[in-house]
């Protein structure tokens, strides 16, 4: 049973193009994340939001629009999609309401590969 | 900007051996560090965990050392399986999100 499953698992598409990465977790968790692991391996925050409000919102373009319709789901919109937007696309999920070792604790996707051409 | 770094992008240790892996920082304000592992085609789980009011933790084969002065951790594999083989990421948190470096990957042979 998926703790934290993002679909699709890869995502092939043309520049230009709008697309979206869904995540939905079951862990009863309030805190969800979205990370991108670009070329050069870094994982990198994107979006953090608690029980559906946005949290962290880094130096990431418009064109990425995080939506939480529920705290058990982040999906990920990308419109007029760029080559350097491929890159794998992690969604995770943590407590909120523990102590550190609790809430520091990510639970992963097993990411979406995308690849903009 | 790397505030976390791991500067071995890879390792390579005999099965039964000690496996090191070393992670700097350079932000003050971390005080809580983990250690995850990846598997190809996996998202990241958790291995171990740090307070910055310790300077070690302990969780069977696994230990994780912390030197706050030096802003140096170190992940410690004793012995070292097969199965260990991974990419390792360290990463450090201010309390907001956390902070990645850019892994190494272990390599265990038999």
């Amino acid at each position: 049973d998926t703790a934290v499953s993002q679909t699709p698992k890869y995502l092939v598409t043309q520049m230009g193009n709008d697309k979206s990465i869904k995540c939905e977790q079951n862990l009863g968790h309030d805190t969800m994340y979205w990370y991108k692991q670009d070329s050069k391996k870094f994982l990198k925050i994107m979006f953090s939001y608690n029980n559906k409000e946005l949290i962290i919102n880094e130096t990431v373009p418009n064109r990425f629009s995080p939506k939480s319709p529920d705290k058990a789901h982040l999906n990920l919109h990308i419109n007029s999609l760029e080559l350097g937007d491929s890159a794998v696309y992690f969604c995770a999920s943590s407590p909120s309401e523990g102590d550190r070792a609790t809430n520091e604790k990510l639970f992963f996707g097993s990411g979406t590969q995308l690849s903009v051409l | 900007d790397q505030q976390v770094k791991q500067n071995s992008p890879s390792l390579s240790v005999q099965e039964g051996r000690i496996s090191i892996l070393n992670c700097d920082y350079t932000n003050s304000m971390f005080d809580y560090f983990l250690w995850y592992k990846k598997y190809p085609a996996e998202g990241p789980t958790f291995l171990i965990s740090i307070s910055s009011i310790k300077d070690k933790n302990e969780d069977g084969r696994f230990t994780v050392f912390l030197n706050k002065s030096a802003k140096h951790l170190s992940l410690h594999i004793v012995p070292s399986q097969p199965g260990d083989s991974a990419v390792y990421f360290c990463a450090a948190s201010a309390g907001t999100a956390l902070i990645f470096g850019k892994g190494t990957t272990l390599s265990v042979s038999s």
